[in-house]
């Protein structure tokens, strides 16, 4: 089973402050198979990035994706208060699919 | 645009079997591209796969459940289907219906949730 660390649990940023999420695998992951959601409470998870680093249908240039192979990296260029919510990697290249256990990204 | 939608009931009692179906509109459950899935999250935790299934049936299963999972689907329908056996408490979390590509880079679809609660 391919292991998916986000790390720390717990980021805390100024609004408009640039914010860098990592996703590291214990195996190497296809980046066709590697995507990040946002999720805010009460809310169903919503698609930020598919294929490590293309960004869904209406999703601000603010964020972007990138890595490869066991280390991938979600940024957030200049924060915006609607950005302060939990952020989660997921890789569907190899069974059983996993999710990282999620970074939540606060208000300082 | 493809639109997931899961139904089915919104309490059951310990040691009895979850159903949920997941309805597909706006594309066909036969498209070769794609595996259509299962995904949890209980109260206040992260998110957890449960498992998949392609258009012709092979499935894959989160290890840890596998013993209680069964997916099906009905291309008659459009339609795909999640029953979890035995439930427990431990079981009670928002459902997500879901399709990925497993063949080119896409957009992963998925459904809006809904919530069940394993009580007596």
């Amino acid at each position: 089973e391919i292991v998916l660390t986000q790390s720390p649990g717990t980021l805390s940023f100024s609004p408009g402050e640039r914010a860098t999420l990592s996703c590291r695998a214990s195996q190497s992951v296809s980046s066709k198979y590697l995507a990040w959601y946002q999720q805010k409470p009460g809310q169903a998870p919503r698609l930020l990035i598919y294929g490590a680093s293309s960004r869904a249908t209406g999703i601000p240039d603010r964020f972007s994706g990138s890595g490869s192979g066991t280390d991938f990296t979600l940024t957030i260029s200049r924060l915006e208060p609607e950005d302060f919510a939990v952020y989660y990697c997921q890789q569907f290249g190899s069974s059983p699919w996993t999710f990282g256990q999620g970074t939540k990204v606060e208000i300082k | 645009q493809l639109q997931l939608q899961e139904s089915g009931p919104g309490l059951v009692k310990p040691s009895e079997t979850l159903s949920l179906t997941c309805s597909v509109s706006g594309g066909s459950i036969s498209s070769s591209s794609y595996y259509w899935g299962w995904i949890r999250q209980p109260p206040g935790k992260g998110l957890e796969w449960i498992g998949s299934i392609y258009y012709s049936g092979n499935t894959l299963y989160n290890p840890s459940l596998k013993s209680r999972v069964t997916m099906s689907v009905d291309t008659s329908k459009n339609q795909f289907s999640l029953n979890l056996t035995s439930v427990t408490a431990a079981d009670t979390a928002v459902y997500y219906c879901d399709q990925v590509n497993v063949v080119l880079p896409a957009a992963p679809s998925w459904g809006q949730g809904t919530l069940v609660t394993v009580s007596s």
